[in-house]
């Protein structure tokens, strides 16, 4: 049993440039959320699919960011023009829909960004 | 609006008890969240309370009163590693569409021997 994986762990880029991450989540899991968490605070909902459906974006999503999931299982999250404001984890969930209260969501182990 | 507090920093000795309150005041709610997070790590999942009451998983519990907008986390006998920061997170559905959490700043517990 393979939890949420995210690739880079780390990415350093200079101001400017573009950067994409990439989210494989929990298999059988049809809802996978961005987040992003700076130090000291809690992690701040960027966008959410159900399966290949982008549902929702937060107004935090500026038009620099743009999220994919074309097949309905990995994500892809991709920054154009790094600025520095951007630097922080990039937190990746997963879920399965119950139609329940307890759905939960599962974490990966975040892309840690440094725009320089 | 949505707010969600929690004390920013909490310091307990091994084998002690220790309670992590969390308020929040947001336009719906479908669910509270606890989840532990180490430095550098993801978040990971606690507790989950829907209707009011205490939660018991092992050494962890987790207390809901939605009148009160309130919930605690409760961690008994004390480990070095449960220096972790907790978050306490809420579903606002329907007010936010799917199930996305608004979370608070997280509570950094540091266990001393």
């Amino acid at each position: 049993d393979t939890g949420v994986s995210q690739d880079p762990r780390h990415k350093i880029t200079k101001r400017g440039q573009n950067v994409t991450f990439r989210c494989d989540p929990i298999s059988e899991h049809n809802r996978l959320y961005w987040y992003r968490q700076t130090l000291g605070q809690g992690p701040e909902f960027l966008t959410y699919f159900q399966n290949e459906a982008q549902l929702e974006k937060s107004r935090l999503l500026s038009d620099r960011f743009s999220a994919e999931r074309p097949k309905g299982s990995f994500s892809t999250l991709e920054i154009q023009r790094t600025e520095q404001g951007d630097s922080a984890m990039y937190l990746c969930a997963s879920s399965f829909e119950t139609g329940l209260n307890g759905e939960t969501q599962y974490f990966g182990p975040g892309t840690r960004l440094l725009v320089l | 609006g949505q707010n969600i507090d929690q004390p920013t920093e909490m310091t307990a000795t091994e084998g002690a008890i220790v309670q992590i309150n969390c308020t929040y005041q947001t336009s719906g709610f479908n669910g509270l969240f606890w989840y532990q997070q180490h430095a550098g790590e993801a978040p990971t999942f606690l507790s989950y309370n829907v209707l009011d009451g205490l939660e018991e998983k092992g050494r962890f519990s987790s207390f809901l009163s939605r009148s009160k907008g309130y919930s605690y986390l409760l961690l008994k006998e004390l480990q070095m590693k449960d220096s972790a920061s907790y978050l306490c997170a809420v579903r606002d559905f329907p007010n936010q569409a799917g199930t996305a959490l608004i979370f608070g700043k997280g509570t950094t517990l540091s266990v001393s021997s």
